[in-house]
């Protein structure tokens, strides 16, 4: 199965910027999907296909996807931004089929 | 508005059965794949299973093959998880998620708030 590999937790101040990696075995090659999860809430999709922003969702959050590490890149962080963040690959030589990293907290100081 | 609201959720004990429903609204629902995602206490996400817009495919975790079965009936605009045989580590809050996808990647683009499943003695 493909394996998807993010940091446990990211610390950072408010109005700098976080950057959450996942590591996968040539997810370059992949289209990385990103959610965010606040305790007590289902997750949201806050970028798709690498570097896509749902309607809805700030400027502040990006992706970027190259080599073996995808990386969501949120600026200028707010307070609300604290939450988990996981990111998702479809794999269809995998199984299982869609993969999910474990997920990491990130922590606003 | 897209809106998925899960039910269906409870306490079971080991061996038994349970089944969710999905109801879906603001969107048609039988243009769309749609799946189950389960996150258990304190844990990471976990897709469980997936099924086509038309039924045509359908596709499970190995953690539940041959236990769950994922079905829908696009006239009622309902997703449905068919769950027997449940174990202890089934217990999790079950999300229903639409799917969003081409060529080259697959997502969830929308998500229910869930409904918790129990398996206990």
């Amino acid at each position: 199965s493909y394996v998807l590999t993010q940091p446990p937790s990211v610390s950072v101040a408010p109005g700098k910027t976080a950057r959450i990696t996942c590591g996968g075995n040539n997810i370059g090659s992949k289209s990385v999907h990103w959610y965010q999860q606040k305790p007590g809430q289902a997750p949201v999709l806050v970028i798709y296909y690498d570097s896509d922003r749902p309607s809805g969702i700030p400027e502040r959050f990006s992706g970027s996807n190259s080599g073996n590490t995808a990386t969501l890149t949120i600026s200028r962080v707010e307070a609300g931004d604290e939450a988990d963040y996981y990111c998702q690959v479809w794999d269809s030589s995998s199984d299982p089929l869609k993969v999910f990293g474990g997920g990491t907290k990130l922590t606003v100081l | 508005e897209v809106q998925l609201v899960e039910s269906g959720g409870g306490l079971v004990k080991p061996g038994g059965s349970l089944r969710l429903s999905c109801a879906a609204s603001g969107f048609t629902f039988s243009s769309y794949s749609m799946n189950w995602v389960r996150q258990a206490p304190g844990k990471g996400l976990e897709w469980v299973s997936s099924i086509s817009s038309s039924s045509s495919y359908i596709y499970y975790a190995d953690s539940v093959k041959g236990r769950f079965t994922i079905s829908r009936d696009n006239a009622k605009n309902s997703l449905y998880l068919q769950m027997n045989s449940l174990r202890a580590e089934d217990t999790a809050v079950y999300y229903c998620a639409r799917g969003l996808y081409d060529s080259s990647g697959y997502c969830f683009d929308y998500w229910g708030q869930g409904t918790l499943v129990t398996v206990s003695s």
